[in-house]
């Protein structure tokens, strides 16, 4: 049973660029959350899709787009690329919860990222 | 929000105990997560914490007490493998599907 795959492993782009990175979730998954994780600090949220649709999102600019296909798979795009925006880029998958269900701990999945450097 | 502190870093000694804290402050809250991060790879699920006290498997437990914001994962019998990053990390109530992690404790394991 594969876990979570992510490409590219590694990839570098210069400032003003345009990145795309994928990931297909867990077989039984139907959620993809992206974090963005910083040399030294732990995963920020960027968002979270659900249906094909962004459910949630975090403290990031426009720049961040993603999409979620039928087959669950999902991409994060980021346009007009910044030296900041070096980091590892985690994919995360998991089971949907709405509302205030707690029942299991319904663990996140992460693929193994993708590191991206903006020189 | 939420704002979840625990220690930049840690040392502690093979076949030691050490126990690595960390507190939290959330408007809500549903559930405590410790996930280890070796170096390069991905976070990987240690623990979950929904009720107060300790959970305990294997060499690895995890203590949650919601009252004072608080929660502590404890390592015995270390081994050199067990360096890592450790992270601590808080599902909100509002928003089940969603996990916060905190910055990480770097453990440093010495023979």
């Amino acid at each position: 049973d594969a876990g979570v795959t992510q490409s590219p492993t590694h990839l570098i782009k210069t400032r003003g660029q345009q990145v795309t990175l994928r990931c297909s979730p867990k077989s039984g998954h139907d959620t993809v959350s992206w974090y963005q994780q910083a040399l030294g600090q732990g995963p920020q949220f960027i968002f979270q899709y659900y249906e094909e649709e962004e459910r949630q999102r975090g403290n990031f600019p426009d720049r961040f787009s993603g999409h979620q296909f039928p087959n669950y798979s999902s991409e994060l795009n980021v346009n007009a690329l910044l030296l900041g925006d070096s980091a590892l880029y985690l994919c995360a998958s998991s089971l949907f919860l709405s509302g205030l269900e707690s029942s299991g701990a319904n663990v996140l999945t992460f693929g193994a990222g993708s590191r991206l450097t903006v020189l | 929000g939420q704002n979840i502190d625990q220690p930049t870093e840690m040392t502690a000694t093979e076949g030691a105990i050490v126990q690595i804290n960390c507190t939290y402050q959330t408007s809500g809250f549903n559930g405590l997560f410790w996930y280890q991060q070796h170096a390069g790879e991905a976070p990987t699920f240690l623990s979950y914490n929904v009720l107060d006290g300790l959970e305990e498997k294997g060499r690895f437990s995890s203590f949650l007490s919601r009252s004072k914001g608080y929660s502590y994962l404890l390592l015995k019998e270390l081994q050199m493998k067990d360096s890592a990053s450790y992270l601590c990390a808080v599902r909100p109530y509002s928003s089940a599907s969603k996990i916060i992690f905190g910055s990480g404790t770097r453990l440093s394991i010495r023979p």
